[in-house]
Order: structure tokens, then C-alpha cells, then sequence
């Protein structure tokens, strides 16, 4: 059992370049969601999705698009890099969006230079 | 505002040695109160999970209290192993204007032989 697998690792991007970050559970969890992690502060909600073919913003979502066309996979794509958006990221899942018990991946670590 | 403020922000102790980890939270109305351990390089994990009814639950050498008229709990351990050195996140989740989860930044901690 994998739990939540999240892709890449590590990531060099220069600014106005874009990529994704790829994010899977095989738990059947309903709840998914993306998160930045920046020194001294705590975790941030960047988008989040309550099931397939529903997604909702978070409390940091510009610059940051995701879509949720299965309940396995929740990509995180960033549209034009900026180096504001050098952090470490987190997918979690949930089984539902009431439980509070998150899974995260082992996180992504961005620079955009 | 609802906020989450951890202290202290890092913490050094000797092998063997105790500690205790703070946590206030200004969330209201409370659901409930997790503390998650995050080693480095990986994603948090769930470590207990605190209810307004409980005051005390252990798992292991991690004793976690909650006080939900003064807000605070606190994490203790015992008897510190070298693989305690983590950061241990604070995460209080509430049902204000819609299910919220808030993270604390974490406190640091380092464990030397």
C-alpha cells in the first residue's frame, strides 16, 4: 500500500516556466488536497478537491491550477514559475473532507530561479 | 483571526532527557486538535488526535494534553530517543464559516547524543 505518492522530488525551474506536480493515493480517499510549506510558517491551502470533477481554492491559489478527473490523481500545475512560489510542496489525502486525519506525500521541493 | 502559534520555535535536548511542546489556538468553535510529527525530507504524520471531551492521551513516549477553556495543549516525551529529532506540528480544525483545518509552524526539535 503506497499511500500518497507525490512527484518530483526536488525541481529547479526558471521563472515564467511552468510544470506539474504529480500526486497519487490508492486509499479510495475522497478528500485531496495541496499545500506549501515556507520557513516559519505553518502548512497553507493552496487548492483542494472533495471528489472527481470538483476543485475549490484554498487560502494561496494564484499562480496554481489543479484538476481532479479521478479520485486517484491530483495534479498541481503552476502556470508561469515565479520565485514567490519556491517552497516545499505537499499533496494529502483525507478519506473525507470532514476527516481531519491528512496523509502526505513525501513532498516537492521548488526553487524557481 | 483564527490562528495557531507553536512554541517554542526550536528546541535542543540531551538523549533521555524530557520535553514538552506548546500549542495555543484561537480556532473556535473547536472540532478537534492533531499533533503531527514531520521528520526531515518527509510529510507529516498523524501522531494523536485530541477531542473537546479528552484531556490526556498517550501514544508511546508522546503524552498529549488538552485544556479547551484556556485553548492550549501540549505535547510531551519521554525518555528522547535520537529519532525524535523532527519538527511536530500543531493542527486545530474547526467549523468557522465552513470545515477549516490551521496549522501551527511547528517547533523544531533536536535530539543529541
Amino acid at each position: 500500500n503506497a499511500g500518497v505518492t507525490q512527484t518530483p522530488k526536488f525541481q529547479v525551474l526558471k521563472t515564467g516556466q511552468s510544470m506539474t506536480l504529480q500526486c497519487a493515493q490508492d486509499m479510495n480517499h475522497e478528500y485531496m488536497s495541496w499545500y506549501r510549506q515556507d520557513p516559519g510558517m505553518g502548512l497553507r491551502l493552496i487548492h483542494y478537491s472533495v471528489g472527481a470533477g470538483i476543485t475549490d481554492q484554498g487560502e494561496v491559489p494564484n499562480g496554481y491550477n489543479v484538476s481532479r478527473s479521478t479520485t486517484e490523481d491530483f495534479p498541481l500545475r503552476l502556470l508561469s514559475a515565479a520565485p514567490s512560489q519556491t517552497s516545499v510542496y505537499f499533496c494529502a489525502s483525507n478519506f473525507y473532507r470532514g476527516d481531519t486525519e491528512a496523509f502526505f506525500g513525501q513532498g516537492t521541493r521548488l526553487t524557481v530561479v | 483571526k483564527n490562528q495557531v502559534e507553536q512554541s517554542p520555535q526550536s528546541l535542543i535536548i540531551l538523549e533521555g532527557k524530557n520535553c514538552t511542546l506548546q500549542c495555543n489556538y484561537t480556532v473556535s468553535p473547536f472540532s478537534n486538535l492533531r499533533w503531527y510529527k514531520q521528520d526531515t525530507g518527509r510529510g507529516p504524520v498523524s501522531l494523536t488526535i485530541m477531542t473537546f471531551s479528552e484531556n490526556t492521551k498517550s501514544n508511546g513516549r508522546y503524552t498529549a494534553t488538552l485544556d479547551a477553556d484556556t485553548k492550549q495543549s501540549s505535547l510531551h516525551i519521554t525518555a528522547s530517543q535520537l529519532s525524535d529529532s523532527a519538527s511536530y506540528i500543531c493542527v486545530v480544525s474547526g467549523n468557522t464559516g465552513g470545515f477549516k483545518t490551521i496549522f501551527g509552524a511547528g517547533t523544531r526539535l533536536f535530539v543529541k547524543a
